[in-house]
């Protein structure tokens, strides 16, 4: 059966510190790969996808970037951390275009 | 523009049935999800519904209409295990992707 990882599962950083979050799954080959990001009362934002290795698409200008350096791999980052960063990071995996399943996620803090 | 609506919050009794609705504007539509999500832990997949109709699965149904851009969730015999947000979404045909609802917010009181 597919399993998805995430860690930190919590995480408090200062503004302006870099930031990566590892997501993986296995299971599965090929996978679509998602991070969402959820703020405090607000629905699920998307914020990357990928739908193979090295091969990213941003939804929001932002100071985050994503990369797939392995097929099961997905890393989120940043150089310099935001106030508004915070909030709940979410990593999902999809095969092709079902439904999509989603990891135990980061709770970011930013302070 | 996309637009999917649902109810902030509800509440219900332990052993009655609820149900959450769920609008949606799309530019295109390829599929709506019902998911679950208990405070401060993931989001786990309930239904899927493509084609109109009602799609049951134990206590949970979930019904679609795509003329009037239009879904619901039924929750029957309800239990406290059952108080959580829950979360409609439509996949975008035109991009393929999930646009999600803020989430409906349940709480059962016995």
């Amino acid at each position: 059966s597919q399993t998805i990882h995430q860690w930190p599962a919590t995480l408090v950083q200062p503004v302006g510190s870099p930031l990566s979050l590892e997501c993986t799954v296995e299971g599965t080959s090929n996978p679509n790969l998602y991070w969402y990001r959820q703020a405090a009362g607000r629905g699920l934002q998307l914020l990357f996808y990928s739908v193979g290795i090295g091969q990213i698409s941003s939804e929001v200008p932002q100071n985050l970037s994503a990369s797939r350096p392995q097929d099961r791999q997905f890393i989120l980052s940043s150089k310099k951390l935001l106030l508004s960063d915070s909030g709940f990071y979410l990593c999902a995996w999809s095969e092709e275009s079902y439904e999509q399943y989603f990891g135990p996620g980061t709770r970011l803090t930013v302070t | 523009g996309q637009n999917i609506d649902q109810p902030t919050e509800m509440t219900a009794t332990e052993g009655a049935i609820v149900q959450i609705n769920c609008t949606y504007q799309t530019s295109g539509f390829n599929g709506l999800f019902w998911y679950q999500q208990h405070a401060g832990e993931a989001p786990t997949f309930l239904s899927y519904n493509v084609l109109d109709g009602l799609e049951e699965k134990g206590r949970f149904s979930s019904f679609l209409s795509r003329s009037k851009g239009y879904s619901y969730l039924l929750l029957k015999e309800l239990q406290m295990k059952d108080s959580a947000s829950y979360l409609c979404a439509v996949r975008d045909s035109s991009t393929d992707k999930l646009i999600f609802g803020t989430g409906t917010r349940l709480q059962v009181f016995p």
